[in-house]
């Protein structure tokens, strides 16, 4: 069985750094990219990010929104994705959902999230 | 970035009866390999998302035959035949095409 498990939300001042943990298990993590995507309080889904795969040499795309502050990296040994989230903004409040990504059928297996609060 | 405009963006049903919910594109999600690049999820209260279909019309694993997708180029629809208690929740349009991907609004479904 598929399983994504998000860890590592919190609060944080604006400003601040927080990394976030996905950790799947059944399946091969190598084999897949890895996307992120958020959803802010009471509002629609917003991608964040991805990791692509071994074979496509795990390069990584972001939105505009958090390029230059968000890095997603990955440990495929551990079967684990990360999210470094830094200089963190009110407006990155949001529960983070980690996604299998493809490279065929995208976002077919979801984390339960882990909600991220920037304030001071 | 894609910009994906869902309507209605709520709507109430009767069990039983069926459902549509319009998705469009702000370009052709027609991929020059010849899939169109449109996927439909679920997200029901208090859960993540869940993928219904992908590439327009293709059902995912477990996914009831009462949702069916179709469409074409930058319009798109999902259809529930026969409305049922669970499926309410939101329903979100994804393009897969271009990075960034983007999501339309959502379309909250509630029962009658």
């Amino acid at each position: 069985e598929v399983q994504l498990v998000e860890s590592g939300g919190g609060l944080v001042q604006p400003g601040g750094s927080l990394r976030l943990s996905c950790a799947v298990s059944g399946f091969t993590l190598s084999d897949h990219y890895m996307d992120w995507v958020r959803q802010a309080p009471g509002k629609g889904l917003e991608w964040v990010g991805r990791t692509r795969n071994k074979a496509n040499s795990y390069t990584t795309d972001y939105a505009a929104s958090v390029k230059g502050r968000f890095t997603i990296s990955r440990d495929d040994s551990k079967n684990s994705l990360y999210l470094q989230m830094n200089s963190l903004k009110t407006e990155d409040t949001a529960v983070y959902y980690c996604a299998r990504g493809g490279p065929a059928i995208h976002f077919d297996h979801w984390g339960q999230g882990t909600l991220v609060t920037v304030s001071s | 970035d894609i910009v994906m405009t869902q309507t209605p963006l709520s709507l109430s049903v009767t069990p039983g009866q069926p459902a549509s919910i319009s998705c469009k594109s702000s370009q052709s999600l027609l991929h020059s390999d010849g899939k169109t690049y449109l996927y439909w999820f679920l997200q029901k209260p208090g859960q993540p998302p869940q993928l219904l279909i992908y590439e327009v019309s293709n059902r995912f694993f477990g996914v009831p035959d009462r949702f069916s997708g179709s469409g074409s180029g930058t319009d798109f629809t999902l259809k529930i035949s026969r409305v049922e208690a669970e499926d309410v929740g939101v329903y979100y349009c994804m393009q897969s095409l271009l990075l960034s991907y983007t999501f339309g609004q959502g379309t909250k479904l509630e029962i009658k």
